[in-house]
């Protein structure tokens, strides 16, 4: 079966630095997305990784590993407007997206 | 324009009623998809639409049904649903659905809730 695993929840503080990690088994795979989603709306797109490395973008960092099946997200500067869900998802051989069940991260003062 | 448009925002419904979901983008994107979402769950996946033609059903029940007028639009007609069928409608679309760096774009969201 397909499985993707990320902690349930997280707590870090405004100012510091938290890493969000993932593991994943898929059929195949063609890439693993980071989406944000505060609250009551809608996913918003991070980041997207299908070769090992780490990808930079501002304060948000995600990196692979395909022989591992695992990534992580690395938020730095944490902000209060970080608090969100941060979902994990992989797209497999079929071109699916396979979601994991999201890490709740609340910043605290 | 990089957004994708959902109506209504909320829509409350009874269980004999009929109503409509409605998405527009015009990003060019040849990918839609209706996603349904609970409370602390992921997105789950109903339909997708490619180049305008139904690619993929999960097995959603009738009382959903999904239209895709043109390359813009795509609609999901409710009827008959059940208080369990209550919970966020995700719209989404993409460049293409069979590529790699797919990402996918989504709606602010209909929340629907069916007494």
């Amino acid at each position: 079966g397909q499985n993707i695993d990320q902690p349930t929840e997280m707590t870090a503080t405004e100012g510091a630095i938290v890493q969000i990690n993932c593991t994943y088994q898929t059929s195949g795979f063609n890439g693993l997305f980071w989406y944000q989603q505060h609250a009551g709306e809608a996913p918003t797109f991070l980041s997207y990784n299908v070769l090992d490395g780490l990808e930079e973008k501002g304060r948000f960092s995600s990196f692979l590993s395909r022989s591992k099946g695992y990534s992580y997200l690395l938020l730095k500067e944490l902000q209060m407007k970080d608090s969100a869900s941060y979902l994990c998802a992989v797209m497999d051989s079929n071109y699916q997206l396979i979601w994991g069940a999201g890490t709740k991260l609340i910043i605290k003062p | 324009d990089t957004e994708v448009t959902q109506t209504p925002k909320h829509l409350v419904m009874g269980m004999t009623n009929k109503k409509s979901l409605k998405c527009e983008q015009h990003m060019g994107h040849r990918a839609m998809y209706w996603y349904k979402q609970k409370a602390k769950k992921p997105p789950e996946l109903m339909f997708v639409y490619s180049y305008e033609k139904l690619s993929i059903n999960e097995s959603v029940p009738s009382r959903f049904s999904p239209e895709c007028p043109n390359s813009s639009l795509l609609n999901l007609h409710l009827h008959a649903l059940q208080p369990e069928d209550s919970a966020l409608y995700l719209c989404a679309s993409s460049q293409d659905e069979h590529s790699g760096a797919n990402v996918l774009t989504f709606g602010a969201g209909s929340r629907l809730t069916v007494l």
